[in-house]
């Protein structure tokens, strides 16, 4: 079975430090991996995604993540952050495409100035 | 592209009455739409797969004849919660998969408060 686990249910940095979300997975096939963002009230917002080739994956507002298969991560990272990045982030995995999703508990990002 | 719908917002209800909830794509047709419940504080749990025209899977501990799913078309899927309860008050997200299904493009999300 697969599943996710978010390390640190809540973390805080300042605008314009490095931001580090980590997110470690089990799988016995290769995995699609996601990171959503959830903002208050409202749906999952697409941030990134691997699914096969170049393992550091560019994705929206300047986050990338990596996939590393030796260490089963795929942390989010953010060189710079900025205010409107507090939310909260969830890394997902699936098997294969067109299946359900398998999502960590969340991380709560606060930015402060 | 991809956007996804969900219509209500936010809903209201007594205790003992049903509650339909509907989730659309809105600019691609979703071969598969799933549904799932985030309760405060914590991770989506998936409750349901839908497909097209055929019944949907529920996953262990979902009640079927409670939470009923219907995807009549390929742009629309439905979420009924009959006789609802307090304790089913949660955010009930939906989202579909479009083209290879790699990404699931979700709702923006209904918040359901059973009084």
């Amino acid at each position: 079975a697969q599943s996710v686990t978010q390390l640190g249910s809540h973390v805080s940095v300042s605008e314009g430090a490095l931001v580090l979300l980590r997110c470690n997975y089990s799988s016995s096939v290769p995995p699609y991996l996601f990171w959503y963002v959830q903002y208050p009230n409202q749906g999952l917002q697409l941030l990134l995604k691997y699914t096969t080739g170049a393992t550091l994956v560019k994705g929206i507002n300047g986050f990338e993540a990596e996939f590393k298969k030796s260490e089963t991560s795929f942390h989010l990272t953010k060189p710079s952050a900025h205010m409107s990045d507090a939310a909260e982030y969830f890394c997902a995995v699936s098997d294969q495409a067109g299946t359900a999703l398998i999502f960590g508990k969340g991380t709560t990002l606060s930015v402060s100035s | 592209g991809a956007v996804v719908s969900q219509h209500p917002s936010r809903v209201i209800c007594k205790s003992g009455t049903s509650v339909k909830i509907e989730c659309r794509s809105l600019d691609f047709q979703a071969t598969t739409m799933f549904w799932y419940r985030q309760f405060p504080k914590q991770s989506l749990m998936l409750m349901a797969t839908s497909n097209e025209g055929s019944k949907a899977t529920y996953e262990q501990g979902v009640e079927k004849d409670k939470f009923l799913i219907n995807h009549a078309s390929l742009t629309l899927s439905t979420l009924t919660v009959t006789s609802a309860h307090p304790e089913d008050s949660s955010f009930y997200i939906c989202s579909a998969t479009t083209g290879k299904g790699e990404t699931q493009y979700f709702g923006p999300g209904t918040r359901l408060l059973v009084l």
